[in-house]
């Protein structure tokens, strides 16, 4: 295993749900971040949070609310989500930027 | 200018070949290139990764070449394996950091036939 752990691993939900998916790193990083990956497209970077601060939002819909309340724990907070949605999220961590990020398994999120 | 543009898309080896996939970016400013492995139902895990100072990394069975001129790099398997059936993702960064984007290809599928 890689130190990040994600739960749920797999996550059905209505456009008018709200739900929340956990992250969690045993690795020391002081970085977390949020990613999308659907089928035949590259992963796209959500967001970026560095020391518990966001640093990168790549233009995401606000129906994601990401949370990280520390260097450990991120959240992605998500309501009235689209069928679109559907994808795997992956979070990542890293020590600092430039160099290596260590991913979690994902959630499987499925918006009917 | 952000894009890393990944071929093939699939790919179809007999045990013992070497596949190879290839990646090209734009940026100049990009200057750390790892590369990613993910098996179904697991997250990518970093395979290896190359810094534009040298033309050539080798670790165990995976090997990367880089051409700084060209902007491009490749990821090459020796005596590929069953094992070795998954989808690699190029990607490439700054390496400063503050430099948290990694830009990622869209995957290559390898399955290695027995």
């Amino acid at each position: 295993e890689t130190g990040v752990t994600q739960t749920p691993r797999h996550l059905v939900m209505g456009m008018t749900n709200k739900k929340s998916l956990k992250c969690e790193q045993h690795l020391g990083h002081n970085a977390m971040y949020w990613y999308k990956q659907s089928a035949k497209k590259p992963l796209e970077l959500m967001f970026v949070y560095n020391f518990k601060e966001q640093t990168e939002n790549n233009s995401v819909p606000s129906r994601f609310s990401p949370e990280c309340p520390n260097s450990s724990h991120l959240f992605l907070h998500l309501h009235t989500l689209q069928p679109e949605d559907s994808a795997l999220y992956l979070c990542a961590s890293s020590q600092g930027g430039g160099g290596q990020q260590f991913f979690g398994p994902g959630t499987r999120l499925t918006v009917l | 200018q952000q894009q890393v543009k990944q071929s093939p898309q699939s790919l179809i080896v007999q045990k013992g070949g070497i596949p190879i996939i290839n990646c090209a970016y734009e940026n100049t400013a990009f200057d750390y290139f790892p590369w990613y492995q993910q098996f179904p139902g697991k997250g990518p895990a970093l395979l290896i990764a190359i810094r534009p100072d040298v033309s050539e990394k080798k670790e165990g069975r995976f090997t990367i070449s880089f051409n700084k001129s060209a902007k491009q790099f490749s990821l090459h398997i020796m005596d590929s394996q069953p094992g070795d059936s998954a989808t690699y993702f190029c990607a490439a960064s700054g390496s400063g950091a503050g430099s948290y984007q990694l830009t990622f290809g869209k995957g290559t599928k390898l399955s290695v036939i027995p």
